[in-house]
């Protein structure tokens, strides 16, 4: 089956400008994750869908990140405007459903803010 | 803070040495998952640890979770090259958490 796919791979741009990522889920995953991850550091839970539906967005900067999910399938995850310490890998992930079911990472998006 | 702290974060050995890498957090967790990640790609689920003592293996990987189930270790045999990745534990606590890593270089 095909993995969980995103795009772009890389993207370098100014800061206060807008980026958007995108992600297309495993097929059936109801679950969708987006994780920050800095150089050398664990991932970081940025927002949670299940369905079309947040579960979890607590440690999402929503003054300038937003996500959407609209027909729970694939997934945007945008920044406006960006900042230098927004330079990061963004990895989308699914899982079957919540709760401790495998997730299934993507190579990620490297994002440099200059 | 950081609700699991991984050490040491960084090791480089020598192909053929054992190493354990470490998970150990104050909060109790249902389960805990180990993944291995290399450059450039997402984490792979290596291990989900549940019970509470639990040792699984896994090839030349040994896992275990302690007892009280707040920590965790992976233990790795006769390292390979093969082996160098970036270590990550993680459970689920209010919600999903990844440890903060260790970065393992094996070198031929």
């Amino acid at each position: 089956e095909a993995g969980v796919a995103q795009s772009p791979r890389y993207k370098i741009i100014e800061k206060r400008q807008s980026v958007a990522f995108w992600c297309n889920p495993i097929s059936g995953h109801a679950t969708l994750y987006w994780y920050q991850q800095i150089l050398g550091q664990g991932p970081k839970l940025l927002i949670q869908f299940q369905n079309n539906g947040v579960v979890d967005d607590s440690q999402l900067p929503k003054d300038r990140f937003s996500a959407e999910r609209l027909k729970g399938v694939d997934s945007t995850l945008k920044i406006q405007p960006a900042k230098l310490e927004d330079s990061a890998v963004y990895l989308c992930a699914s899982s079957l459903s919540q709760g401790g079911y495998e997730q299934y990472f993507g190579p990620g998006t490297r994002l440099t803010v200059t | 803070t950081q609700l699991l702290e991984q050490s040491p974060q960084f090791l480089s050995i020598q192909e053929g040495e054992n190493l354990t890498v470490y998970c150990n957090s104050s909060s109790v967790f249902s389960s805990l998952q180990w993944y291995r990640q290399e450059p450039g790609e997402g984490p792979v689920l290596l291990v989900t640890v549940v019970t509470g003592g639990e040792v699984k293996k896994l090839k030349r990987l040994t896992f275990q979770f302690g007892d009280a189930r707040k920590d965790s270790s992976l233990h790795i045999t006769a390292a390979q090259p093969g082996d160098t990745g970036l270590y990550l534990c993680a459970a689920t606590g209010n919600q999903f958490y990844f440890g903060t890593g260790t970065s393992l270089t094996v070198i031929p």
